[in-house]
């Protein structure tokens, strides 16, 4: 029972193009979001979240759209660069306080080409 | 600068043998976690930890035990190593803000 589903293993960009990560959920329960990215031999990085009360968040490069009628967000990167190739993981959560336990997908291969 | 650091890096294990991970933190953060990631598998919580002294379970505890006696410690023990637990296991720390990971601890059980 998958509780948070990133249904494309892999994604591949041209540089200087957009990428678009997608991520669906089922427990209705969840009301905070995240993305993470992650490198080969590290760990994950926090990249951005969202609450439920927002619809989007943007930081920088990064936005990411939450759309809780059809459970699904997803990460936009625009422009992308190579070194944002990595595996990007899709997390969410109930209750997005200080203390939270997190529900990971399975996690996005992005490979930015130059 | 080290944030969260897990020892050691890399183990390889029989069968039947125990060990134990260690997870420290230098930023003060009162919550705590261990995750196993396993090939196209996302992230999983073993066990969590809300404060010193305190731990709780995540959604795959069995075979693994853990303490937090000191705040800036987490200690994930294997006491009889399975091959089912050849994984990545990554600690993370969190106060008030999304939770900060280590860079794993590779352990193959043969």
């Amino acid at each position: 029972d998958q509780q948070v589903k990133q249904n494309s293993p892999s994604l591949s960009v041209q540089e200087g193009r957009i990428s678009i990560l997608n991520c669906d959920y089922t427990n209705s329960m969840f009301d905070y979001f995240l993305w993470y990215k992650k490198y080969p031999a590290e760990g994950p990085t926090f990249l951005i979240s969202i609450s439920s009360i927002k619809d989007k968040n943007e930081d920088g490069r990064f936005t990411v759209f939450l759309n809780k009628s059809a459970k699904h967000l997803s990460l936009h990167i625009v422009p992308s660069q190579p070194g944002d190739s990595a595996v990007y993981f899709c997390a969410a959560s109930v209750g997005g306080g200080s203390n939270y336990k997190l529900t990971f997908g399975k996690g996005t291969l992005l490979t930015v080409n130059p | 600068n080290a944030g969260v650091t897990q020892t050691p890096k890399f183990r390889v294990l029989k069968t039947g043998q125990s060990m134990t991970l260690l997870c420290a933190q230098d930023m003060n953060h009162e919550y705590m976690y261990w995750y196993r990631q396993d090939p196209g598998m996302g992230l999983r919580l073993i066990h969590y930890s809300v404060g010193e002294g305190t731990t709780a379970k995540g959604e795959v505890p069995d075979g693994y035990n853990v303490s937090r006696l000191k705040k800036q410690n987490f200690l994930l023990g294997l006491e009889s190593a399975a091959p089912s637990q050849t994984s990545v296991y990554f600690c993370a720390s969190s106060h008030f803000g999304p939770q900060h990971f280590g860079d794993g601890t590779r352990l193959s059980i043969l």
